[in-house]
């Protein structure tokens, strides 16, 4: 149980588009979803966390209007990257929480990366 | 601020056991944990102990918390290549909300099984 999508798992775009990445929750309603950003050979960098139907909460230094996130239902969050440049290619994973599990539930991840 | 930290590379033989090590600084963390990373895949939780206990033996995999000295520790017994991989450990810490907890991670230990 507890099995996160995410979708695509590659992309590969031109500098100037937008990009959305769509995270599911397959078998269970997420509460909660964080989104993170993941350099090579770094650790997770987590970029925002989201609840279903109310506005998700930025960390510090992250641009809420360059990374739209939308939590719209209980199993899906999406996170679109507006306008990308080459320094947002990245590793973007997302994560999912509910009341009952400990701890997040992780997501495959999708390479972005613009050219 | 509240800082994890791990040293970032391990090598063993196949056979041994690994012991992956781990620091925090966040004396309220409630809830610590053990994730793995296979190349280009998202995270998958190994396992995780509640800051109350000492120890936590799931099969191959021993967990050893210090909670005086914020010290994590994974041990994972008879080492195989499948096991190569990073792993991060991380704490819990509620945000302002307190409808969700975030994850604070390592850096990652990328840990190396040689034949």
């Amino acid at each position: 149980g507890a099995v996160v999508s995410q979708h695509p798992s590659r992309v590969i775009c031109k500098s100037g588009t937008s990009v959305k990445i769509e995270c599911r929750s397959l078998d269970f309603q997420a509460t909660t979803m964080f989104w993170y950003r993941q350099f090579p050979k770094q650790s997770l960098m987590l970029m925002a966390t989201s609840n279903e139907g109310s506005k998700a909460t930025y960390e510090q230094g992250v641009e809420k209007d360059k990374f739209l996130i939308n939590h719209a239902s209980l199993t899906l969050s999406t996170l679109t990257v507006t306008s990308a440049h080459p320094e947002d290619s990245s590793f973007y994973i997302c994560s999912a929480s509910y009341g009952g599990r400990v701890g997040q539930f992780f997501g495959p991840g999708t390479r972005l990366t613009v050219l | 601020g509240e800082d994890v930290e791990q040293s970032l590379f391990l090598s063993v033989r196949e056979g041994d056991s690994s012991v992956i090590n781990c620091t925090y600084t966040d004396s309220s963390s409630t809830y610590l944990y053990w994730y793995k990373q296979e190349p280009g895949a998202g995270l998958q939780l190994l396992t995780y102990i509640f800051s109350n206990m000492d120890m936590k033996q799931d099969q191959r995999l021993t967990v050893l918390l210090n909670k005086k000295d914020k010290h994590l520790s994974l041990r994972i017994a008879d080492t195989q290549t499948g096991d190569s991989a990073i792993y991060f450990c991380a704490e819990t810490r509620a945000i302002s909300s307190g409808s969700a907890r975030q994850l604070t991670f390592g850096s990652g230990t990328q840990l190396t099984v040689l034949p």
